[in-house]
């Protein structure tokens, strides 16, 4: 089976500007979760996508957003982007199995630079 | 949230070393996965380990989640094994908190 797949791997952006990423989860796999990477803060939870319903979000601003399409793909889109969102983004698409533990494969992340 | 503690933060190791990885949790946890980070910032699965113990080749993991702790043994350290290793629980469904990591370097 093919990995989780991210695009782009790498982008610069200016302030102001907005930003959307893809991921591709593994096939079978129905959620997909994106977490925030930064030196200071670590990985930090975005949110979690499960059957195109956002089912769990963690601690960020409105203009961290994300959607999921029907054949399990997501997007994350940040508006009105802010130096600190300079990070490695990472996207996980999780198996869930009988005894109801999530385990979660993550893609290769895409790197955002903000100026 | 849940709290997430690993130590040591460091780990210098010469090649053919063991060594062993502590990750504390601050609440009950129904899954916890052991990663390694590369480089390139890719997060490689090593363990899925909710509780008990796994090996796979030189690397091992024990959770005992009543106590609230699970340990990551690596032996015979090779230099591929440099990186930040990571632990990550949730109790509540998919929603990971992830540890500050242990840095290693695997030195010839």
């Amino acid at each position: 089976k093919a990995g989780v797949t991210q695009t782009p791997r790498y982008l610069i952006k200016t302030r102001g500007q907005q930003v959307t990423l893809s991921c591709s989860p593994i096939s079978g796999h129905r959620s997909v979760s994106w977490y925030q990477q930064t030196p200071g803060q670590g990985l930090q939870f975005l949110f979690e996508y499960f059957s195109e319903t956002q089912r769990n979000k963690g601690n960020f601003p409105g203009r961290f957003s994300g959607r999921q399409f029907s054949n399990s793909r997501s997007e994350m889109n940040v508006s009105t982007l802010e130096l600190g969102d300079s990070a490695l983004y990472l996207c996980a698409s999780s198996l869930l199995y009988r005894e109801g533990g999530y385990e979660q494969f993550f893609g290769p992340g895409t790197r955002l630079t903000v100026l | 949230g849940i709290q997430v503690e690993q130590s040591p933060p460091d780990l210098i190791l010469q090649e053919g070393a063991n060594s062993t990885l502590r990750c504390n949790f601050s609440d009950s946890v129904n899954n916890l996965q052991w990663f390694h980070q590369n480089p390139w910032g890719q997060l490689i699965n090593l363990f899925y380990i909710p509780s008990g113990t796994k090996q796979n080749g030189r690397l091992s993991a024990t959770t005992v989640a009543t106590e609230r702790y699970s340990l990551l043994y690596i032996s015979s350290s090779q230099t591929t094994d440099s990186g930040v290793y990571f632990c990550a629980v949730t109790n509540t469904g998919n929603q990971f908190y992830f540890g500050t990591g242990t840095s290693l370097t695997v030195i010839p």
